[in-house]
């Protein structure tokens, strides 16, 4: 399981509480995405970031925060502000040009008590 | 932007038979259709893609099909084993899109013994 890595693997998450979800990779990619996963609806994209200091919002991105100080990295933070913030989280990566593949980490349950 | 639509949700077949999962996309400005297969809490990986200069890519049991004219794709899964039970998602990028992957919404294959 190299090359894309989020911990933790569960988290769990008081009302009102923000949390950080960590994403590193050590595949020299440039793009870092950031996807939820709900059941029965796919992946929706949260943040991506194509360079290091500058990152976009995807379809979903309210009550979410990221950063992209370094190219290995790029945490995504679930703030108080997200209403419904309990799903699978996963971070993906991909470099290059149209074709190239888009490799996912393992992923991180959150669950708000 | 994108708009990916994935039928059917669920299917079942019986082990030795084949599978078929079917995607239409929105913005005739893809050019490349992966597909990936999800088990149970884990992350999706690629099993197989196409660029939008090829009609058909085949690797062993799997295989996909392309039609821009009437902008859909599908997989085809043969010769269908237990271990092929997963949930498949299919995605399409836009050109020069930043290497975003628009996501369908997933199909669970159920292969029964």
């Amino acid at each position: 399981d190299g090359g894309i890595t989020q911990s933790p693997k569960y988290l769990f998450r008081k009302e009102g509480q923000n949390v950080t979800l960590s994403c590193e990779q050590n595949l020299n990619h440039d793009a870092m995405y950031w996807y939820r996963q709900d059941p029965g609806q796919g992946l929706r994209l949260i943040y991506y970031s194509q360079i290091v200091n500058d990152f976009q919002k995807g379809d979903i991105a309210e009550g979410y925060s990221v950063s992209r100080e370094k190219k290995e990295s790029f945490p995504l933070t679930v703030t108080s502000a997200q209403k419904n913030p309990t799903a699978f989280y996963l971070c993906a990566s991909t470099n290059g040009g149209d074709y190239n593949e888009q490799f996912f980490g393992p992923g991180t349950r959150l669950t708000v008590l | 932007g994108e708009n990916v639509e994935q039928h059917p949700s669920t299917l079942s077949v019986q082990e030795g038979d084949s599978a078929v999962i079917k995607c239409t996309y929105s913005d005739s400005a893809s050019n490349y259709f992966p597909w990936y297969k999800q088990e149970l809490g884990k992350r999706p990986q690629l099993i197989i893609d196409i660029r939008s200069n090829v009609g058909e890519k085949k690797d062993q049991r799997i295989a996909v099909t392309l039609n821009k004219t009437a902008k859909h794709f599908s997989l085809h899964i043969t010769e269908t084993q237990p271990e092929d039970s997963a949930v498949y998602f299919c995605a399409a990028r836009i050109s020069g899109s930043a290497r975003q992957l628009t996501f369908g919404s997933g199909t669970q294959l159920t292969v029964l013994p």
